[in-house]
């Protein structure tokens, strides 16, 4: 079983929708986590980051996370044309020592169409 | 900003060729990475770097060196290339764990094909 896992889909949603982008985790030591999107053939940027639960909110984008559950979310709201690319979460343990190691989910492939 | 650049795009190399990659980061930043991205196997970190001179394997380093002789610019070398590295390859930094900062900050990313 992988650490993280994030459905590839492709997921495709009209214009102006709330989309709904989730990973689940196994290792209940993660306590750093990210979103990152990746236009095709393009280097993935940082969109959110969060520390342990809670949920963190930057204009359309809302991340949040349910530590209980071992659940990560990330929701877009009105979303636009724009957003179409690939949305991968990463996350990392608290440890002393700890190399900035993150843990990638695979990427979910959100289509918004016109 | 931080930026991250490495030294192609694209490349097309022959299989047995020695291929360099190169990525510099202009931020300060202690530690590198180097990921290769794979449909269906997303990212894989191949080896990466938390000082100068400094090294550490991956998930995936067979096949593959590494060279940080200076801060800003991490090296990724393939000894002997072969079809199956052909793939993306992306580049990473981050600041430092002593300031409590996990995020990396990715390179452009090199589209390497070995025929």
């Amino acid at each position: 079983q992988k650490e993280v896992e994030q459905d590839p889909g492709p997921l495709s949603v009209p214009e102006g929708a709330i989309v709904s982008l989730n990973c689940t985790y196994s290792n209940s030591a993660f306590q750093y986590f990210m979103w990152y999107r990746q236009y095709s053939r393009k280097g993935p940027e940082l969109l959110m980051y969060t520390y342990s639960s809670g949920n963190k909110e930057d204009g359309r984008f809302t991340a949040q996370v349910d530590k209980s559950s071992k659940y990560i979310s990330l929701f877009i709201r009105d979303s636009q044309p724009s957003d179409s690319a690939t949305y991968l979460c990463a996350m990392a343990p608290f440890l002393s020592g700890n190399t900035g190691k993150l843990i990638f989910g695979q990427g979910t492939t959100l289509q918004v169409k016109p | 900003d931080v930026k991250v650049t490495q030294s192609s795009r694209y490349l097309v190399k022959r299989t047995g060729e020695k291929v360099f990659l190169e990525c510099v980061q202009d931020m300060d930043h202690e530690n590198m990475f180097w990921y290769r991205q794979d449909p269906g196997l997303g990212l894989r970190l191949i080896y990466f770097s938390y000082d100068v001179k400094m090294k550490e394997k991956g998930d995936i380093p067979e096949g593959y060196s590494v060279s940080r002789e200076k801060k800003e610019r991490f090296s990724l070398i393939l000894e002997s290339a072969s079809t199956n590295q052909t793939s993306m390859y992306l580049c990473a930094s981050n600041p430092s764990l002593a300031r409590n900062t996990y995020e990396q900050y990715f390179g452009p990313g090199t589209r390497l094909t070995v025929t």
